[in-house]
């Protein structure tokens, strides 16, 4: 374990369905971060979080929305996903400015939107 | 905008030969600079960073990176390849002061060692 623990890790959603994915660090770190990977495409970043504040949202469709109710968990709300939206979801966090270990991953949760 | 490029979507190499993973980048300021590797159905691990100073870091399990301010690379190298190598490669960048920590990736290179 990374530190960083991303629930579940698999999921199967229909298109109708209302869905939510965890992330849980107790590192200390007070931002996170979601990416989405999909098969060859460069990963692609979709929400920041730092001290608990959004501070970016990468033109995300509104089918994903983010919450981040304190600085230990992120989650990502899902609701009539398309099938394109099928993809690996990963999970950081990281210290704030100044520390130079880059980021923390989870494991991700596979997603497949049936 | 900062951005890194990894060149080679897949490199090939027997088991033993030396490994060179690619990467170079563009940013405006100076770099933190990050290789991840990611194993199958796995989040990515991070293997080594520079920040600043040597210009060679080393890092887990054998890798070691060369920062080339001139040639605004940051190749990834392991001397002697093993099987259990084999996962995708991710390059990293992030800008001293970016706003949330933000790193760019690269497209990850695949690494296959053959036995």
């Amino acid at each position: 374990e990374t530190g960083v623990t991303q629930t579940p890790r698999h999921l199967v959603m229909g298109m109708t369905n209302k869905k939510s994915l965890k992330c849980e660090q107790h590192l200390g770190h007070n931002a996170m971060y979601w990416y989405k990977q999909s098969a060859k495409k460069p990963l692609e970043l979709m929400f920041v979080y730092s001290l608990e504040e959004r501070v970016e949202n990468n033109s995300v469709p509104s089918r994903f929305s983010p919450e981040c109710p304190n600085s230990s968990h992120l989650f990502l709300h899902l609701h009539t996903l398309q099938p394109e939206d099928s993809a690996l979801y990963l999970c950081a966090s990281s210290q704030g400015a100044g520390v130079n270990y880059g980021y923390t991953f989870g494991s991700g949760t596979r997603l497949t939107v049936v | 905008a900062q951005s890194v490029a990894q060149p080679e979507d897949q490199v090939n190499v027997a088991e033993g030969n030396p490994l060179t993973v690619k990467c170079t980048y563009s940013v405006s300021g100076n770099p933190y600079l990050f290789w991840y590797v990611q194993y199958p159905n796995r989040g990515l691990q991070f293997l080594l960073k520079y920040i600043t100073g040597d210009n060679l870091v080393k890092g887990s399990y054998g890798f070691e990176a060369e920062f080339n301010k001139s040639q605004t690379s940051f190749h990834l190298k392991k001397p002697s390849a093993l099987v259990s190598d084999s996962a995708l490669y991710f390059c990293a960048v992030r800008l001293l002061k970016a706003a949330g920590n933000k790193l760019t990736f690269g497209g990850g290179t695949r690494v296959l060692v053959k036995p």
